[in-house]
């Protein structure tokens, strides 16, 4: 059975950069099926899609967070990262690391399961 | 920016049928899919592509699709099904959106 667990630091300062990573068990991220992907939720508010890697290193991230985003993937480790720079108030949320399957060969919408169960990050000073 | 638009909320007596709706210009296009969150737990797949229905997830849940709405529908409502829905499908790049949720109460 597929499991994905966030890790990170759940507190981070003001301008800095928000690093996570997700480590995928049950099965390799080296799959030619799936993406990998980031959401985050802010407390008591919605889910936002942040970004998704496949194994090969393409990305594709939310327009509105791209400036400020990197993902990344080691398949040696079976794992795939996430950084935010600058970080605000703003980016405090549970962030949730999810497989990611398209419908079809190329890229387009698709789907998020399983997920793992979140990391709270709180942006303070 | 492309928006997928729920209603915030939606009531439903036990055993009764509840439907969320979620409207969005690109949904004639694009797949939507559907997901269960209960209160300090992770999402849990309920729909996807529109209508299929994951392994594990009851028969009483279905999706459906129409023009620029598509809509999830609980038949036979249980207490247990209290929570919040979220939509999620693509806009015209292929790039992720997720409605603003629906909260479900069970009266």
């Amino acid at each position: 059975q597929l499991q994905l667990q966030e890790s990170g630091p759940g507190l981070v300062k003001p301008s800095e950069t928000l690093s996570l990573t997700c480590t995928v068990s049950g099965g390799s991220i080296s799959s030619s099926s799936y993406y990998w992907g980031w959401i985050r939720q802010p407390p008591g508010k919605g889910l936002e899609w942040i970004g998704s890697i496949y194994y090969s290193g393409s990305t594709y991230y939310n327009p509105s967070l791209k400036s400020r985003v990197t993902i990344s993937v080691d398949t040696s480790k079976n794992q795939f990262s996430l950084k935010l720079s600058s970080v605000t108030a703003a980016d405090t949320a549970v962030y949730y690391c999810a497989r990611h399957t398209l419908y079809s060969s190329s890229w387009t919408g698709g789907w998020f399961d399983p997920w793992g169960q979140g990391t709270l990050v709180t942006v303070s000073s | 920016s492309y928006e997928l638009t729920q209603p915030p909320s939606v009531s439903v007596s036990p055993g009764q049928t509840a439907r969320i709706t979620c409207s969005g210009d690109a949904l004639p296009k694009q797949y939507a899919y559907w997901y269960q969150q209960k209160p300090g737990q992770a999402p849990v797949l309920v729909i996807y592509k529109d209508s299929e229905r994951p392994s594990g997830i009851p028969e009483r849940f279905s999706g459906s699709s129409s023009g620029t709405t598509v809509t999830l529908t609980i038949s036979g409502v249980q207490a247990e099904d209290e929570a919040d829905y979220y939509c999620q499908s693509a806009d015209s790049s292929g790039l992720v959106v997720f409605g603003g949720g629906t909260k479900l109460t069970v009266l």
